[in-house]
């Protein structure tokens, strides 16, 4: 399966300021996924990356607040912007493997706005 | 309606227990499911791939009904270290590289 490399693993930001996540795949992946999961909750999607396009974002999540770069077919980058503590959560991106057999996921970035 | 809904748990078992976990899912076009465990602080691990004719793995029996739109797990001879949340999860369509849905999860604690 796909190995992703994913950091920073954790972050305490200022409120206001903006945290950029990244995601480093060691195979070439056409779609790489960003996913939140707040305190006690499932994963939600926030975003679908495609290389060489904009991504597609999920009701609820603007590109204004996580603007998303996808230079290349292994590497992904999520900016948190303008963070508030309502954005305290873990963040997640994600790939596929190979049609139906899992997905894998990095590690996660643990977010603290304060 | 949820898109992909779990047991509420949590399950507190002993030791050796059997214990089954259910779930439906919303979306018919759904093709891909998958029981993926969440260990506190970690990101979620695949646990099996779930399929039409069922599988097994070890202490682990998944079971698929498409016309039910109805998901199982079952963990035999329950261990301490398989205390984890359990998540359902379908993907949202039929294409590949749809994201997934995931249910909320289901707390499985194995006391000793």
């Amino acid at each position: 399966s796909a190995v992703i490399s994913q950091k920073p693993s954790r972050d305490i930001c200022q409120r206001g300021t903006s945290l950029t996540i990244q995601c480093q795949v060691d195979s070439q992946v056409t779609m790489m996924f960003w996913y939140r999961q707040q305190p006690g909750q499932s994963l939600t999607l926030i975003a679908t990356a495609n290389q060489g396009s904009e991504a597609t974002y999920e009701s609820g999540f603007v590109i204004d607040k996580f603007p998303i770069s996808r230079p290349n077919l292994t590497f992904s980058t999520l900016t948190v912007s303008n963070m508030s503590p309502e954005d305290s959560s873990i963040y997640l991106c994600s790939v596929e493997d190979w049609e139906g057999a899992g997905y894998t996921f990095g590690s996660g970035t643990r977010l603290t706005v304060v | 309606r949820k898109e992909v809904e779990q047991d509420p748990g949590p399950f507190n078992v002993p030791e050796g227990a059997t214990v089954a976990f259910n779930c439906t899912y919303s979306n018919s076009a759904s093709q891909s499911f998958f029981w993926y465990r969440q260990d506190c602080r970690k990101e979620p691990k695949l646990l099996m791939s779930v399929y039409s004719s069922g599988n097994e793995d070890g202490r682990f029996t998944a079971q698929l009904n498409r016309a039910s739109q109805y998901i199982s797990l079952l963990i035999r001879d329950s261990k301490l270290s398989d205390s984890a949340t359990y998540l359902c999860v379908v993907n949202g369509g039929n294409q590949a590289g749809t994201a997934l849905i995931f249910g909320k999860g289901t707390t499985l604690s194995v006391s000793s």
